[in-house]
Parts: C-alpha cells; structure tokens; sequence
C-alpha cells in the first residue's frame, strides 16, 4: 500500500523557475493538504482540499496554486520561485469529516537559489 | 497567545525513563486531539489520537482535561527509538463553520543510553 506519494524528493530552483511538486493518494481520500516546514518552525497549511474539484487557500498560500482534478491527485505549482519558498513540502491526505488523522507523504525538500 | 502551545524542549531523558508533555489550546471550541511524531527530517506520523476518557497505547497515555484547556502524552520505560518530536494537533471550528487543524511546534525528546 503506497499511501500518500511526493514527488520530487529535492530539487534546486532558480529564483523566477517555476515548478509543480505532485502529489497523489491510494487510500480514496476526500480530504488533502499541502504544509511547508520550515527548519525550527511548525507546519503551515499552503492550501487544501475536500474533494476533486474544490480547494481552499491555508494560512501562507501565496505564490502557489493547486488543482484538484481527481480524487487521487493534488500537485502543488510555484510560480515565480523565491528564496523565502526554499522549505521542505509535505502532502498529506485525511479520511471525510476532516478529521485529525492524516497521512503524510515523505516530503519535498526545496532550495531556491 | 499561540492557538496551541508546546515547550520545544529538548526533553533529555536516559533509557527507562518516564516523561510527560504537555500542550495547551486557547480555542475552547477544540473538538478533536491528536499526538503526532516527527523524526528528524521525515514525515509526521500520527501516534494517538486524544479521547475525553483519556487513551493508552502501550508505553504512551494521553489525557485531555477540557477545563483547563491542556492535552498531555506520557511516554513510560523510554527507549532511544522514542527518540524525536511530539506533535500537538487541535482540530477547531473556523470562523467560516469548517474544521480546521491547528499544529504545535513540537517538543523535542532525546532519550540516552
């Protein structure tokens, strides 16, 4: 059971590069959420999900989009890549009812240079 | 005031030891609690979820006293796997009538040999 897949796992940026990090579940979750950790700090919620087609801004969502076109999938797209998005990207997913329980993938770890 | 506060610690405690976190919330609409680990540089992973009654699973009890406003994980006989940060996760009502989950920054436990 793969659970919650992130893809890349690292990568370099230049400022100004554009990119999408994905992100995909096999548990047919509603719920999924896109956190950036940065070193010390705690999880800020970027953006979310409650089904395919609906998505919601977190607490930091600028500079980012999301779509959520199928239930499985939830790619995260920077634009414009700045140095204060240099963090590490989790992708989580969560059952209906938004509940606590989530299930987080390993993590994209981003530098913008 | 933060929504949910932890002390970052580092807790450093030897092998067999008994320690006990605590977490408080200002939210006293909170609904739903959970502990979640966090080992150096991976994914958050949900260790318990926080129940009225209090919970235990094994070595780890977590209690929720609602009149205070505070949640606590005792670890009992800790090993060195122990070893990470302790999550406090609350899962509030937003202003918007949604849920919404709200992150402590951790604390931070060292167990030695």
């Amino acid at each position: 059971n793969a659970g919650v897949t992130q893809t890349p796992k690292f990568r370099i940026l230049k400022i100004g590069q554009s990119m999408t990090l994905q992100c995909t579940q096999d548990m047919n979750h509603n719920y999924m959420y896109w956190y950036r950790q940065d070193p010390g700090m705690g999880l800020k919620l970027i953006y979310y999900s409650v089904g395919a087609g609906i998505t919601d801004k977190g607490e930091v969502p600028n500079g980012y989009n999301v779509s959520r076109s199928t239930t499985e999938d939830f790619p995260l797209r920077l634009e414009l890549a700045a140095p204060s998005q240099t963090s590490v990207y989790f992708c989580a997913s969560g059952p209906p009812g938004g509940g606590g329980e989530l299930f987080f993938g390993e993590g994209s770890r981003l530098t913008v240079l | 005031r933060k929504e949910v506060e932890q002390d970052p610690g580092p807790f450093n405690v030897p092998e067999g030891a008994t320690v006990a976190f605590n977490c408080t919330y200002s939210n006293s609409a909170s609904q739903s609690f959970f502990w979640y680990r966090q080992d150096c540089r991976k994914e958050p992973k949900l260790l318990m979820s926080v129940y009225s009654s209090g919970n235990e699973d094994g070595r780890f009890t977590a209690q929720l006293n609602r009149a205070s406003q505070y949640i606590s994980l005792l670890i009992r006989d800790s090993k060195l796997s122990d070893s990470a940060t302790y999550l406090c996760v609350v899962r509030v009502w937003n202003a918007g009538n949604n849920r919404k989950l709200i992150w402590g920054l951790g604390t931070s436990l060292a167990v030695n040999p």
